[in-house]
């Protein structure tokens, strides 16, 4: 059984680019959730994917977008991005109407 | 209403002491509360979890005890060792249709040799 993966590790990009952010759920699980952990913070839940749709969302602007894949991966998108989107991105799978999540080990992007 | 406020901000304690971690929340619906564990660089791991029906659960070093009257739960880790040193954030989540877990703001904990 594999666990959450993420991809890539690590970004660098620079104000107003846009980045995609990949993640593929634990082997079984059918949902996904996304969420922005800042420096000496907790995760911030941005938002969640069951079956393809979102069915929940944090408090996030709509720069921030999402997919999720037949094979239950899952791209989280941001647009025109600002420095303070630089944080850790992290993925957690959880199979379906289960409330225990999984979490990868999370992309770091720092925005300069 | 959906806040989880956790303390201490950080800790030291000997190794083999009982270091103790404690959140509160307000959010009444909330009726699932993990622990999570997380490694500089890394991602949060679960370490345990607990719903309101019951008082205390305990799975190896790890105890969670929850006062649902209070709207308190802690966190107690035995016999604490060097290898667990990292940042401990406590969670909760309720029946919204959609699992969103509300972190606290972690808790790192340093357990000297």
């Amino acid at each position: 059984e594999t666990g959450v993966t993420q991809s890539p590790t690590h970004l660098i990009k620079t104000r107003g680019q846009q980045v995609t952010l990949r993640c593929s759920s634990q082997s079984g699980h059918n949902t996904v959730s996304w969420y922005q952990q800042a420096l000496g913070q907790g995760p911030q839940f941005i938002f969640q994917y069951y079956r393809e749709e979102e069915n929940g969302r944090g408090n996030f602007p709509p720069r921030f977008s999402g997919l999720q894949f037949p094979n239950y991966s899952s791209e989280l998108n941001v647009n025109a991005l600002e420095l303070d989107d630089s944080a850790l991105y992290l993925c957690a799978s959880s199979a379906a109407g289960l409330e225990t999540q999984y979490f990868g080990p999370g992309t770091r992007l720092l925005v300069l | 209403q959906q806040q989880v406020k956790q303390s201490p901000q950080s800790l030291i304690v000997q190794k083999g002491g009982i270091p103790i971690i404690n959140c509160a929340y307000e959010n009444t619906a909330f009726d699932y509360f993990p622990w999570y564990q997380q490694f500089p660089g890394k991602g949060p791991a679960l370490l345990i979890a607990i719903r309101p029906d019951v008082s205390e659960k305990k799975e190896g070093r790890f105890t969670i005890s929850f006062n649902k009257s209070a709207k308190q739960f802690s966190l107690h880790i035995m016999d604490s060792q060097p290898g667990d040193s990292a940042t401990y954030f406590c969670a909760a989540s309720g029946n919204t249709g959609f699992q969103k877990l509300v972190f606290g703001t972690g808790t790192r904990l340093l357990v000297s040799p």
